[in-house]
């Protein structure tokens, strides 16, 4: 199993706060991705990185920010939590190159 | 544009039963394709994937084969059971741009005792 990890698994926070979710990789993989996955809507792709400092939008990108300083690790921050975001979220990461992604076990953010 | 359909669930089947779940696909490059399962509470894990026309990916008895000709990559298996119990997803992404998966909705397979 590819080492992906994934802080805090289970977090509840109030509309209007800052929230932070950290995906931290052993692989070395240079591409890392965020997913939120919603009933009926499959996987949708917030952002992705593709090395350190060098990140681009998804489909869904509007409210969220990322930040990779490091190889290891990519952040998402939600600038201003919505009730609309409540969901589930993973990270995955790839070999450049390589088609398959491999996924963290994923984040279940409840906004109230 | 490049999708992914996959029928709609849930299926419910008994044990040592045979399984399909559809996926047809939508490209405009060359894709590959791929299954991927969803236990509860977990990711997305990798079950099998074929990267080129006619090619099958194979694994745990699960098996898909890359029809170009009616653009489909439907999962297979033999004789399912409860441990099989899972959504699953079908997706590609295309040589072009493989940053970009596309994944269909889940299909949730409930295997009954």
């Amino acid at each position: 199993d590819a080492g992906i990890t994934q802080s805090p698994r289970h977090k509840v926070t109030e509309t209007g706060t800052p929230v932070t979710l950290r995906c931290h990789q052993t692989e070395n993989h240079r591409y890392m991705y965020w997913y939120r996955q919603d009933p009926g809507h499959g996987l949708r792709l917030i952002h992705y990185s593709y090395g350190v400092k060098d990140t681009d939008k998804g489909e869904v990108s509007d409210g969220y920010s990322v930040s990779r300083s490091k190889t290891e690790d990519f952040l998402l921050t939600l600038e201003s939590a919505t009730s609309s975001q409540t969901s589930v979220y993973f990270c995955a990461i790839s070999e450049g190159g390589q088609p398959a992604q491999y996924f963290g076990p994923g984040t279940r953010l409840t906004v109230t | 544009g490049d999708s992914v359909t996959q029928m709609e669930g849930p299926v419910t089947l008994s044990e040592e039963a045979f399984l399909t779940i559809n996926c047809t696909y939508t490209a405009t490059g060359y894709p590959s394709l791929f299954w991927y399962v969803q236990y509860p509470g977990e990711g997305l894990q990798l079950l099998l994937k074929a990267t080129k026309a006619d090619d099958k990916g194979s694994n745990k008895g699960f098996e898909a084969t890359y029809r170009k000709e009616t653009t489909s990559f439907h999962l297979e298996k033999g004789s399912v059971q409860v441990s099989d119990s899972a959504v699953y997803f079908c997706a590609l992404v295309v040589a072009e741009n493989f940053n970009k998966f596309y994944f269909g909705s889940g299909t949730k397979l409930n295997v009954k005792p």
